[in-house]
């Protein structure tokens, strides 16, 4: 598997406030994946980014993969009460068909 | 979309007695499964990838005679905790690949007294 930096580790957000969660890799890495977990639950699949520079939305939420492919991102605008959860990246190797997580990142709104 | 089926959802289990934990792939075919631990207020740490017809492969420090995987079909895998004790306290949690990318069951929160 493969590791990465998850910052930052919490995110204390004003409702209607944007943020930023990002991820870090010292190796280049193949494809990167989002999950989000809300307290209690199980992680659920939110985004694959594979090419160098790629860019995704959903409504609110903005992926970004980095042009070496060794960073990511996850952009949050207008942050709702909704989106408290803790955001993991997890990168897949494809030589052993592995998914790693990063630390996550934990977010609370507040109200 | 492809759905996982983690049961039991939670389990008390009493210090030394063994516990099992089913991981199903309902409308999918899993040759592979993956086996996740998680501590309170942490990430998730994979401890061993199950093989449909083979033996599992751990990863390092994972004991794979406490923590037995059996894959015995393509949509079964079951973790079993041998002899728990409350260090092994956690939420376990189990996943497949398919089409869909990479789907996680519910998990199981396992408490040893």
């Amino acid at each position: 598997g493969q590791q990465v930096m998850q910052i930052p580790q919490y995110q204390h957000v004003q409702e209607g406030e944007d943020f930023t969660t990002y991820c870090n890799s010292s190796t280049t890495l193949s494809n990167i994946q989002w999950y989000k977990q809300r307290p209690g639950g199980h992680p659920v699949f939110l985004i694959q980014l594979v090419k160098s520079g790629e860019v995704k939305k959903q409504k609110r939420l903005t992926f970004q993969f980095g042009e070496a492919k060794k960073n990511s991102s996850l952009h949050i605008t207008a942050t709702q009460t909704t989106d408290v959860g803790t955001y993991f990246c997890a990168p897949y190797d494809p030589n052993d068909y592995k998914l790693s997580f990063g630390a996550g990142t934990t977010v609370t709104v507040r109200a | 979309g492809a759905v996982v089926s983690q049961h039991p959802s939670r389990v008390i289990c009493k210090s030394g007695t063994s516990v099992k934990i089913e991981c199903r792939s309902l409308d999918f075919q899993a040759t592979t499964m993956f086996w996740y631990r998680q501590f309170p207020k942490k990430s998730l740490m994979l401890m061993a990838t199950s093989n449909e017809g083979s033996k599992a492969t751990y990863e390092q420090g994972v004991e794979k005679d406490k923590f037995l995987i059996n894959h015995a079909s393509l949509t079964l895998s079951t973790l079993t905790v041998t002899s728990a004790h409350p260090e092994d306290s956690s939420f376990y949690i189990c996943s497949a690949s398919s089409i869909y990318g990479y789907t996680f069951g519910s998990g199981t929160r396992l408490t040893v007294v």
